[in-house]
């Protein structure tokens, strides 16, 4: 399995609503990525997993939770989210933290109402 | 902290037609360099990537890039370019020593026309 699989595809949201986005890969990489990507801009970091640890946040606001359960998963829990997150959120995973060698998800497209 | 420019925001070039797209990239020491492949509400794709050795590095899809250390530049070049190709295309640099994070330039959209 060389795929990193994120879920749903789309999403709908209210400003009011708790929401999760789940990405997945079994390719046994230690390091995962949040990225943040606006229509017509490149994407953004978020946050930085290393070996199930949260090791960079991008000063991203707390509307925004990551979370990492096991070496294969991780969650980005939303709730109150404004119109301007709308976005393609992507998650991305590497063999090892600094290693660079990504692969990224096709990404999960959200729409706040 | 390291940065990209991609200078030109769109291309358009001809099928059959070869093509270069430009980066150039700022960081104090020789960084990890890439370029990925974005179509249109899709994830990104690694083409290729340069990260010590020979700096002419070659890609899928027949891509290839090749690194100017003197002119601090990582363009992405392709012989003959095919419908497909027409996608957004963006350079991305990482630190080489302690970073953990991938930046990326801006993005050049490549138009092809028939």
């Amino acid at each position: 399995d060389t795929e990193v699989t994120q879920t749903p595809k789309h999403l709908v949201m209210g400003m009011t609503n708790k929401k999760s986005l789940k990405c997945e890969q079994h390719m046994g990489h230690r390091a995962m990525y949040w990225y943040k990507q606006k229509a017509k801009k490149p994407p953004e970091l978020m946050f930085v997993y290393s070996y199930e640890k949260l090791s960079i946040n991008e000063s991203v606001p707390s509307r925004f939770s990551p979370e990492c359960p096991n070496s294969s998963l991780l969650n980005l829990h939303l709730h109150a989210l404004q119109p301007e997150d709308s976005a393609l959120y992507l998650c991305a995973s590497s063999p090892l933290p600094g290693a660079y060698g990504y692969t990224f998800g096709s990404g999960t497209r959200l729409t706040v109402v | 902290a390291q940065s990209v420019t991609q200078p030109d925001i769109h291309i358009t070039v001809s099928e059959g037609a070869s093509l270069e797209l430009r980066c150039n990239y700022s960081y104090g020491a020789t960084p990890y360099l890439f370029w990925y492949v974005q179509s249109p509400g899709q994830g990104l794709q690694l083409l290729l990537k340069y990260f010590s050795g020979d700096t002419l590095v070659q890609g899928i899809k027949g891509f290839e890039a090749e690194f100017k250390r003197s002119q601090s530049s990582f363009n992405l070049r392709k012989p003959s370019v095919h419908w497909s190709d027409a996608a957004e295309y963006f350079c991305a640099v990482g630190a080489r020593l302690g970073g953990n994070k991938l930046v990326f330039g801006a993005g050049t959209i490549l138009r092809v026309k028939s």
